[in-house]
């Protein structure tokens, strides 16, 4: 199956500090990289997104940051609070025949400490 | 608005025994399904997706077989389950025509234990 690398696979910070996790992709026909949140027990849900056109998507205090020609991207949290406390997952997404695909990463998970 | 429904939301079974999870989208038309799987401290697996009714394509050769009987349906099933089969399971759903966005909006999960 097509790949999508993230680290790391575990990540402790402060309040306030800058947890950044990062992710690496092989395919370039991938034209889609979310960014999803786990709570445990739920479903993910789509935190933040970028296109292959863009090299930086800002959301609030979420932030992808996309090199396209390496394929990495990653995403830093700013001011990060112990609510975002969670498993945060990359993925790339590539367009078929009547639909889409998504690969995830393994997922990294992130405790932000009071 | 749109809804996504899982169910049995936790299932314990021996091994061997018959698996069936399902999955149904409210609000929407045409959706494309996927079924996804969690392993304990791992990432998401795709198993399966649709692109419309009886049209499944298998991601990764398995114990497990996926069917969708109406549009807005899709399920998940065993003959015979294996230890390896526990996990968490994910059913998503994502937009199908108009402006391609990728987001996939996903279920609360089945929780699946094979002893």
């Amino acid at each position: 199956q097509q790949q999508v690398k993230q680290s790391p696979q575990s990540l402790i910070v402060q309040k306030g500090g800058i947890p950044i996790i990062n992710c690496a992709y092989e395919n370039t026909a991938f034209d889609y990289f979310p960014w999803y949140q786990q709570f445990p027990g739920k479903g993910p849900a789509l935190l933040i997104a970028i296109r292959p056109d863009v090299s930086e998507k800002k959301e609030g205090r979420f932030t992808i940051s996309f090199n396209k020609s390496a394929k990495q991207f990653s995403l830093h949290i700013m001011d990060s609070q112990p609510g975002d406390s969670a498993t945060y997952f990359c993925a790339a997404t590539q367009r078929n025949t009547g639909g889409f695909k998504t690969i995830f990463g393994a997922g990294t998970r992130l405790f932000v400490k009071a | 608005s749109q809804t996504i429904h899982q169910w049995p939301a936790t299932l314990v079974q021996p091994v061997g025994s018959p698996l069936s999870l399902e999955c149904t989208v409210e609000g929407t038309s045409n959706p494309n399904l996927y079924w996804y799987r969690q392993a304990a401290g791992r990432g998401l697996q795709l198993l399966f997706y649709s692109v419309g009714i009886g049209q499944i394509s298998s991601e990764v050769p398995q114990n497990l077989s996926a069917s969708r009987p109406q549009d807005r349906q899709f399920i998940l099933s065993s003959k015979k389950l294996l230890l390896s089969d526990s996990g968490f399971y994910l059913c998503a759903w994502g937009l199908r025509g108009g402006p391609y966005t990728g987001e996939l909006f996903f279920g609360e999960g089945s929780r699946l234990t094979v002893l």
